[in-house]
């Protein structure tokens, strides 16, 4: 059974920091490309970074470029993002989901963690 | 980057009753890169259809996808109590730049 387990969420003030960590279990974890998903307070659902199995290739959405870094350790099978200069509009449930892919492009989410909470607050 | 509009906002039906929801594409998607989910409160979105048209394992059949180019639709042919939530469709772009729809809330009536 794939499981995927986020943490790291909490209360951080603007401008700070976080680290989120995705820990899964069920897959050979290097074989998938797995992004991040957020989705703040009643709203809806905004893809944030995506990295490949390999960690080799990352991207992001424009709203977090230079203040997000997606990263992975296949090693501990552990999906990571570190959130710099936060900002109020950050304030989300952050999700990592993992990407059903072919050999050259991927197609859609097939499994999700429950989420991780961050709230940017002063 | 390509922008997914649902419609409608809010769908109030009844136990039973068929539901049609509508996602509309800026620019032509790929029906490969086409997918729906669902999302009930305090819960992580669930895949539904992917490719448009195939049902993800475990999804019943009165789920069915649609659609090509520019227009999608999900129908679920017999509205049960658990289907009532909240339904996004994604489309999966290069580079990649994926995209969500606004998300339609179906709501029992």
């Amino acid at each position: 059974e794939v499981q995927l387990l986020e943490s790291g969420g909490g209360l951080v003030q603007p401008g700070g920091s976080l680290r989120l960590s995705c820990a899964a279990s069920g897959i050979t974890f290097s074989s998938y490309a797995m992004s991040w998903v957020r989705q703040a307070p009643g709203k809806g659902l905004e893809w944030v970074s995506s990295i490949s199995g390999s960690g080799g290739s990352t991207y992001d959405a424009d709203s977090v470029k230079g203040r997000f870094t997606i990263s992975r350790d296949n090693s501990k099978n552990t999906l990571y993002l570190q959130m710099n200069s936060l900002r109020a509009e950050d304030t989300a449930a952050y999700y990592c989901a993992k990407a059903y892919c072919s050999s050259t492009t991927c197609y859609y989410f097939d499994y999700w963690g429950q989420g991780t909470l961050v709230t940017v607050s002063s | 980057e390509i922008v997914l509009t649902q419609s409608p906002g809010t769908l109030s039906l009844s136990p039973g009753e068929r539901a049609t929801l509508s996602c509309r594409a800026s620019q032509s998607v790929s029906s490969s890169f086409l997918a729906w989910y669902q999302q009930k409160p305090g819960q992580a979105p669930r895949l539904l259809i992917y490719g448009a048209s195939s049902r993800a394992t475990g999804i019943p059949d009165r789920f069915s996808g649609s659609g090509s180019g520019t227009d999608f639709t999900l129908t679920i042919s017999r509205l049960e109590p658990e289907d009532f939530a909240v339904y996004y469709c994604q489309q999966y772009g290069s580079s990649p730049r994926i995209t969500f729809g606004q998300g339609t809330r179906l709501d029992i009536k």
